[in-house]
């Protein structure tokens, strides 16, 4: 079974506290993604990876910085976490090449409190 | 900026009857996706269609592509219970870099036993 990790499921962290998301897959995929996901706002793009230690950022990368230093995992960073950081984030990955699916983990509920 | 747009937001149906959804997006496309979310958790990919193609069938379900008026369009036939989720149309743009998937808001389904 094709696998994409979220390595916590809920997190609670302090404003102003440095959090880390990881996320790790096991498919050999170059594409590897970071949403956030909000009531009414569906999902939005905070950084895409293409392949290791590249990145793009998406449509909302402010407060937020990614590291990818190796293929299967891919990490979100907030610097300093605020309370409208608090959301779903869902990592996912993709082969490279067009017509291709994406596969989500399991999402991680981030509160800052 | 979201690319798609689902409509309704929204929809309850009863048992038994067929669930219509409709995606509009904005910009050329290479392929477009809907993928389906439980309360809480990832996404999970149904189906996709590429920008040649005007509908694609898979088991129940059936979408519809068209490229001129830059809309798409998921029918679940013969719904279930089970089907209740969150559904979600993603577009592969013609100029993303990489491929960047972009999401729309979504739209709630609930089916009624």
């Amino acid at each position: 079974d094709v696998k994409v990790t979220q390595s916590s499921r809920y997190l609670v962290k302090r404003t102003g506290e440095k959090v880390f998301l990881e996320c790790v897959q096991d498919m050999d995929h170059e594409n590897m993604f970071w949403y956030r996901q909000d009531p009414g706002l569906g999902l939005r793009l905070i950084y895409f990876s293409y392949d290791v230690k590249m990145k793009e950022k998406g449509d909302i990368p402010e407060g937020y910085s990614v590291s990818r230093e190796k293929k299967e995992r891919f990490s979100l960073i907030l610097e300093s976490a605020s309370t409208n950081q608090t959301s779903m984030y869902l990592c996912a990955s993709s082969m490279r090449g067009g017509n291709t699916e994406a596969f989500f983990g399991q999402g991680t509920r981030l509160t800052v409190v | 900026s979201q690319q798609g747009e689902e409509d309704p937001q929204a929809l309850s149906i009863q048992e038994g009857e067929n669930a219509t959804m409709n995606c509009s997006y904005k910009t050329s496309i290479n392929n477009l996706q809907w993928y389906r979310q439980n309360s809480g958790r990832g996404l999970v990919h149904l189906i996709l269609i590429r920008s040649n193609e005007r509908e694609k069938h898979s088991g129940r379900l059936r979408v519809t592509l068209d490229t001129s008026k830059k809309s798409s369009s998921l029918l679940i036939t013969a719904s279930r219970a089970a089907d209740t989720a969150s559904y979600f149309c993603a577009t592969d743009g013609v100029n993303n870099a990489g491929n960047m998937l972009t999401f729309g808001g979504g739209t709630r389904l609930m089916v009624k036993p």
